[in-house]
Parts: structure tokens; sequence; C-alpha cells
């Protein structure tokens, strides 16, 4: 049961473009929503979380809209650079000691 | 700060050998996951531990799979017999008391079995 759906499964943006990477969830416990991101050959890091009071947190060139009622969030990267190329996982948890369900990933490539 | 540490970051084995992957989470976090990542299913939680004590097994595959941890600075996942459809990158992540939330990885270890 996939409860986290992701897409697309890969992106290519120019340099100084949009990215932009969408989420949709099943379960209306959930209640924290981050996005991880992970480079070749290593672990994925926390990028940028969001709670459900709020619908827009940005952090930078960083920003997750998340849309309660839709149950959809996605993650907008403004100005993407080449080193935003990566693969980016959305997950979602009930928050406190619960585990994150990640998506299946996006492979963001951003090409000159 | 040392992060997550994993240990081997290669294993290349045989079919029908025991595999073991060992993690040292940070130091003062007391919750512990074990993930594995491959093209077709992405990451998958295998299993997570709190304050040592598992959780939730319900990723682990099939009794093939087992993880301990003996006390809050050390755990192991092991497969035993292993089988080419393990081969994985396999992550040890661990976390602040009191949240998952944020969740710090491992390096990894990349298994392959032939």
């Amino acid at each position: 049961q996939q409860q986290v759906k992701q897409s697309p499964q890969s992106l290519i943006v120019q340099k100084g473009g949009i990215s932009i990477i969408n989420c949709a969830y099943e379960n209306t416990a959930f209640d924290y929503f981050p996005w991880y991101q992970q480079f070749p050959g290593k672990g994925p890091a926390l990028l940028i979380a969001i709670r459900p009071d709020v619908s827009e947190k940005k952090e930078g060139r960083f920003t997750i809209s998340f849309n309660k009622s839709a149950k959809q969030f996605s993650l907008h990267i403004m100005d993407s650079q080449p080193g935003d190329s990566a693969t980016y996982f959305c997950a979602a948890s009930k928050g406190g000691n619960e585990k994150l369900t990640f998506g299946t990933g996006t492979r963001l490539t951003i090409i000159p | 700060d040392a992060g997550v540490i994993q240990s081997p970051r290669h294993e290349v084995t045989e079919m029908g050998q025991e595999v073991t992957l060992r993690c040292k989470p940070i130091s003062g976090h007391n919750s512990l996951f074990w993930y594995r990542q491959t093209m077709m299913r992405g990451l998958e939680l295998l299993i997570y531990f709190n304050n040592n004590v598992p959780i939730d097994d319900s990723g682990m595959p099939e009794d093939r799979f087992s993880a301990k941890m003996p006390n809050a600075s050390f755990s192991t996942l092991k497969i035993q017999p292993s089988e080419p459809r393990d081969s994985a990158v396999y992550f040890c992540a661990s976390s602040l008391p009191g949240t998952t939330d944020t969740q710090y990885f491992g390096p990894g270890t990349r298994l392959t079995v032939l």
C-alpha cells in the first residue's frame, strides 16, 4: 500500500528555471511532511519540512506548498542550479515517534 | 560531530552467505532506523528501534532478515542466507528522543550478492 505518491519519477530543468515535484498522501492522520535530498553515493538529508497548519513554507530557493483539502504537497525550487541535481524524496508521518513514509523519489537534473 | 556511521561501505558476497551490516547512531539519539534502497522499490523502511526496542519490523522482508540493537550505540542488520535479490543500498538513520521528524542518515552500505 503506497501511502505517499510522488511524481514525476525524473525531471530535467534548465538552469535558472523552476523545478516542481508533487506528492499526494492518503492518510489524513499525517501531520508532518518533510522533503529529503539525496546526492549520489550519499544518504538522504532533510531539506525542508512543513506541518499542515500553514499552506506554504519557504527557505531560500526552496518552497513547500501544502493543500490540506486536496491532500497534496509540492516542492518548488526557484532559480534551479546544477548543484541542485539530486534525488528528492517527499515523506509523511503522524509526528512524535511515528515512522516516516517516503515517496518513490524524483531524480532531478539541472542542465546548463 | 560524527554522523551516523555504517560499515562496511561496500560488501560483495555470494548467494547463501551470511551478511552483517553495522550501524553506530549519533550519540544522544534514541531512535534508529534501517532502510533499503533499490531502483525498483525506492526507499523502504525495514525496521525501527526506540530506546533499543524494536517498534515496527513490518518492513522486514522475510525470516532471512534480522536486526538487533544491543545498546544505544550499536545496531546490526543480518541477512542469512543472502540472495541476489537482496542486492541494494542499506541505510541506517537515527533521530533525537521524542521525535522521528528529522532523521539523520548514514552513508549507506552497498550490498551485492552474486
